[in-house]
Order: C-alpha cells, then sequence, then structure tokens
C-alpha cells in the first residue's frame, strides 16, 4: 500500500473555480509535507511546504494540515489555465537521511 | 538562482546496456535524489545522497547504482536495461530537508 495516497486521480474545474486536492498518510510519522507541481515535459517545482497543523495561504493556494488525521489538502481559488498539471503531495518524517516519499498525483485541468 | 542540469536529455538504449545519467546542481546543495517517473505517473525514489560520499537506498534501488563523486554532481547508473523500458528520470537537491529543486528530466528508452 502507498504511503502517501492522493485524490481524486483527476479533477477538472472551469476557469476561475476552485480546485480541491486531497493527500493522506499511512504513515504516523510523516511530519513534513509538500505540495509540488508538474507540467507536461518539465521537473516537478514547489509549491509550499506545511509542517505544522492549521492552514497556510501562499496567493491564491492554501494548504490544510491536520496531522491527527494524517490529512493534508491544497486549495487552488480562482484557477486559471496555467494551472492545469500533475499535482504531488510529499510527506517525509524528517529523520532517518532526508528520505522523501510522493503521492501518485491529481492531474487538474482548468478549461476556459 | 541556481539551476539543476541533467545530461543527456534523451537517452536510447539496447537491452542489457549499462546506461549512465548525469545531474549538476549549482544551489550548494548538501543532498541529492534521484526518482523514477513512469509516464504521468508518481515519483518513485531510487537513490538519495545527504553529502557528498554519501548513497542511501530508496524504494526502487535493485537494477541501479549511484555515484556522489562530488557535493555539486550525483550520477546514476541503470546496470541492465529492460527491453521496452521507457521512463523519465529525474535529478532533485535540497539543502537539507527543505523544498526539492528538481532537474528537467533524463528520458529514457530501450529497444
Amino acid at each position: 500500500q502507498q504511503k502517501v495516497q492522493q485524490s481524486p486521480e483527476s479533477l477538472s474545474v472551469p476557469e476561475g473555480g476552485m480546485a480541491s486536492l486531497n493527500c493522506t498518510s499511512s504513515d504516523r510519522n510523516f511530519q513534513y509535507f509538500w505540495w509540488y507541481r508538474q507540467h507536461s515535459g518539465e521537473g516537478p517545482k514547489a509549491l509550499m511546504s506545511i509542517f505544522s497543523d492549521g492552514d497556510k495561504k501562499e496567493g491564491r493556494f492554501t494548504a490544510h494540515l491536520n496531522k491527527a488525521s494524517l490529512h493534508v489538502s491544497l486549495h487552488i481559488r480562482d484557477s486559471q489555465p496555467s494551472d492545469s498539471a500533475l499535482y504531488f503531495c510529499a510527506a517525509s518524517e524528517g529523520t532517518g537521511g532526508y528520505k522523501v516519499v510522493f503521492g501518485s498525483g491529481t492531474r487538474l485541468l482548468v478549461s476556459p | 538562482g541556481g539551476i539543476i542540469t541533467q545530461t543527456p536529455k534523451f537517452l536510447i538504449g539496447q537491452e542489457g546496456q549499462k546506461l549512465t545519467l548525469k545531474c549538476q546542481q549549482n544551489f550548494n546543495h548538501d543532498t541529492m535524489y534521484w526518482y523514477r517517473q513512469d509516464s504521468g505517473k508518481g515519483l518513485r525514489l531510487i537513490y538519495y545522497s545527504i553529502t557528498e560520499n554519501d548513497l542511501q537506498k530508496g524504494d526502487l534501488s535493485e537494477g541501479y547504482d549511484a555515484s556522489r563523486e562530488k557535493k555539486s554532481s550525483f550520477s546514476l547508473t541503470v546496470t541492465s536495461a529492460q527491453k521496452n523500458e521507457m521512463a523519465v528520470f529525474l535529478c532533485a537537491s535540497s539543502m537539507g530537508l527543505d523544498t526539492q529543486y528538481f532537474g528537467p528530466g533524463t528520458r529514457l528508452l530501450v529497444l
């Protein structure tokens, strides 16, 4: 079983809409979480990190972490066609040499 | 800002061949990673290195070797390419457990 599971696998939202992506960990030792975005043909780029319970906002992006339920989410408001990409959740225990585990991704399509 | 360079961009090999992929970073980061990504899927960790001359196995290390020759470079070797194998290999670097910065990838096709 994958230690970091993302849902949905794919998501379609209209331009200007809200996109909500979810990530659940099966490993209670994971304490550090990131969201990455990958456009076609490129390497992933970090969107934001979140290490504490609660919300973290950066521009149109808001991440929410609940360590008790091992759940982290990413919300994109006022979605733009340029937000269409593959989004990854990543997690780490923070010990043992910085090993990071990635989820399988959510493919977001924002239609004009 | 820094940059991660991966060479080659495309690699076509033959079954059974030993293939080497190279990665250079100028961020002065301590930690470097190699991931494999199969068509539009998630990233699987092959090897990582927390400092020069260090090597740590990831979940997918079988069939691969790695070498951290110096702080700025990290190489990955496919020890015996599998027929019809097709994947993107991504190199990344970070300062400790901080955000990872990725290169553009090397696309491998084995005939």
